[in-house]
């Protein structure tokens, strides 16, 4: 089974408009945090936000907030005033306890593009 | 200043033959990663170090041996490349731990088999 989950692998959004790109997560651990990077057409992974499954509040940074639906186990990333730039693939992450190893470990959805329209 | 960096940044090569990928880090950060992005946009973790140490090995031909001399270094050797090794890959590093502790991605190595 996915762990990550992102159901919409392109959107488009008009300038300026917020938009919400979907991800739901599966875990059995009681702590976890959820990520999200944007990778825009030149290649390089820009980290944007981040939640953790203890914190009580959504989790914002600038044009950026995660919503945080923690019983529906779901991580949606709103932006906020779409620009030009926002255009890229946008993924969900989840890191979550390696088993057996003390550590963790980043596991990605499969993305989505999504096209800001001028 | 470069937070993490990777070289070669374009690797183009023959099938069967050995190449290697570096990637330093200067953020002072404690584990190390070595992540591969198919031609469909998918990331998935190969690798991980933590102060010199193994501590993720994911599913992985053994062609593929990662060396980590020291913290701040990673490197990735692939033996008898293979048309399906073709793919970007991401070195990666991070503090570990509980906390907010976001992965910092190098610009990535894109290798062409042919």
């Amino acid at each position: 089974a996915q762990k990550i989950t992102q159901t919409q692998p392109g959107m488009f959004v008009q300038e300026k408009e917020a938009v919400t790109l979907d991800c739901t997560y599966d875990t059995s651990d009681p702590s976890y945090g959820l990520f999200w990077y944007k990778q825009p057409s030149s290649g390089e992974m820009i980290f944007l936000i981040y939640q953790g499954s203890y914190d009580q509040q959504n989790a914002t940074e600038g044009r950026y907030s995660l919503n945080f639906q923690k019983a529906r186990k779901s991580a949606n990333l709103v932006i906020s005033a779409s620009q030009l730039g926002d255009s890229a693939m946008y993924f969900c992450a989840m890191r979550e306890p390696y088993s057996g190893a003390g550590s963790y470990q980043l596991t990605f959805g499969k993305g989505t593009k999504l096209s800001v329209i001028p | 200043d470069t937070a993490v960096s990777q070289t070669p940044k374009y690797l183009v090569t023959q099938m069967g033959n050995d190449k290697s990928i570096k990637c330093e880090q200067n953020l002072g950060h404690d584990t190390m990663y070595w992540y591969k992005q198919d031609s469909k946009k998918f990331l998935k973790i190969m690798f991980s170090y933590n102060n010199k140490e193994l501590i993720i090995n994911e599913t992985v031909p053994n062609r593929f041996s990662p060396k980590s001399p020291d913290k701040a270094h990673l490197n990735l050797h692939i033996n008898s490349l293979e048309l399906g090794d073709s793919a970007v890959y991401f070195c990666a590093s991070s503090l570990q731990g509980r906390g907010a502790y976001e992965q910092y991605f190098g610009p990535g190595t894109r290798l062409t088999v042919t």
